[in-house]
């Protein structure tokens, strides 16, 4: 089983939905991200959470929410999507304690597409 | 402030020839760095990272990378280029305990019979 599971991983919708995706994951890990990707842009940080009760606005947060209902499930939720939130999302998972120098474990993650 | 800038959007490279993949960083703290590979519909995979211990890492797939502080670089390489091998590649650079990875733009890399 995978260690880091996305759903949906594919998703149509409308302007104005409001839509969440969801990740979860089994490696104990305490740290949870989501990044969305774009076409020659890489991955960028949309939120960050460190624990359950630290959560905190990456590079490009507008639009976006979450919630970290526990350890291991971090969900990222468009409360009126928009085209432009078109793209590919992945949540990923790190755990400094284990010396790993923050290096991040990705989901497959959710194309999502707003028309 | 960190970033990571990937030099060439596209790589095309045939069956059997040398990939080198280019990645330069900047950094105000010692950086950590990291190559990750993203097969086509499926998330990102480590190939290799480097923390400080050797400035040439090996990775899986027969990749490696040598860390250039004069340079400020990262660069992924392989002697002998597969089919297989066609992804998409990311530069990452993380300072330490900043619990962050910033991305490079991305590289694709073809691989021709």
């Amino acid at each position: 089983d995978a260690d880091v599971t996305q759903t949906p991983r594919n998703r149509i919708t409308k302007t104005g939905k409001r839509i969440m995706l969801e990740c979860s994951q089994t490696k104990g890990h305490d740290r949870m991200y989501w990044y969305r990707q774009d076409p020659g842009l890489g991955l960028r940080l949309i939120y960050y959470s460190f624990d359950v009760k630290d959560i905190n606005k990456g590079e490009i947060s507008d639009g976006y929410s979450v919630s970290r209902q526990a350890q291991a499930k971090f969900s990222l939720s468009l409360e009126s999507a928009i085209p432009n939130q078109t793209a590919l999302y992945f949540c990923a998972t790190s755990d400094l304690t284990s010396g790993t120098y923050n290096e991040q474990f990705f989901g497959p993650g959710t194309r999502l597409t707003v028309l | 402030a960190q970033s990571v800038t990937q030099l060439g959007s596209h790589v095309s490279v045939s069956e059997g020839a040398l990939v080198l993949l280019r990645c330069n960083y900047s950094s105000s703290v010692p950086p950590y760095l990291f190559w990750y590979v993203q097969y086509p519909n499926q998330g990102l995979q480590l190939l290799l990272k480097y923390t400080s211990a050797a400035t040439l890492v090996k990775g899986i797939n027969g990749f490696e990378a040598e860390f250039k502080k004069s340079e400020t670089s990262f660069h992924l390489t392989k002697p002998s280029a597969h089919m297989s091998d066609a992804a998409e590649y990311f530069c990452a650079v993380s300072g330490s305990n900043t619990g962050k990875l910033i991305f490079g733009q991305g590289t694709t890399l073809q691989v021709k019979p």
